[in-house]
């Protein structure tokens, strides 16, 4: 089967750097990606790695490592409003090319 | 542009009814998809489009079925509503289906069958 296992909760302070981890166990990886959702919100893209390495975007990056089925997604200077959940999903051959979710990661920051 | 429009935001069934979500999209993309949201779980796949005139199951496909109106409208249909589908329904869309195109989401329907 297929499976993807990441923290339920982080917790972390204003101004500081949180790292939220994603491992899975796919055939046929493809790709992970990031999402965040606000309560009562809409998931949103952040990013997505392919490759192994790390793909900055603003105070967001993300970090994929193939070969050892493990990814995560970094968050530096962290502001109040990044309180929210965070999904990783990952794309394979045997979920047709589908994104197969993650449970989350809910984020608390502490003043 | 507004994007993905989801309707109705919030529904309360009584177990057996039947009921249609709606789903449009204005950003001219080929995929479509509905998922749910249940606590402590991420998403899971309904149904989805890959394009306009083509319908495949996800992984939760049992008790739902799905429209592809047209390019732009994607419905699901509760034909029987259970207690079990009580969830957040999420439709989205994306530029193609087999590449990551990232996802673009409506805003939710948060459904309760009594």
């Amino acid at each position: 089967g297929q499976s993807l296992e990441q923290p339920s909760e982080v917790t972390a302070v204003e101004g500081a750097i949180v790292q939220i981890n994603c491992t899975y166990q796919t055939s046929g990886f493809y790709g992970l990606s990031w999402y965040q959702q606000h309560d009562g919100g809409a998931p949103t893209f952040l990013s997505y790695n392919a490759l192994d390495g790390l793909e900055e975007t603003g105070r967001f990056s993300s970090f994929l490592s193939r070969s050892d089925s493990y990814g995560y997604l970094l968050l530096q200077e962290l502001q109040m409003k990044d309180s929210a959940s965070y999904f990783c999903a990952v794309r394979t051959m045997d979920s047709n090319y589908q994104l197969i979710w993650g449970a989350g990661t809910k984020l608390i920051i502490k003043p | 542009n507004a994007g993905v429009t989801q309707t109705p935001k919030f529904q309360v069934l009584k177990t057996g009814q039947s009921m249609t979500l709606q789903c449009a999209q204005d950003m001219n993309h080929n995929s479509m998809y509905w998922y749910r949201q249940d606590p402590g779980m991420g998403l899971r796949l309904i149904y989805y489009s890959a394009s306009e005139g083509t319908t495949d199951k996800g992984e939760v496909p049992n008790g739902y079925n799905v429209s592809r109106l047209n390019k732009r409208e994607f419905s699901l249909r509760l034909e029987s509503a259970a207690p079990s589908q009580t969830s957040v329904y999420f439709c989205a869309s994306s530029e193609k289906g087999n590449s990551n195109e990232k996802l673009f989401f409506g805003s939710g329907t948060q459904l309760s069958v009594l």
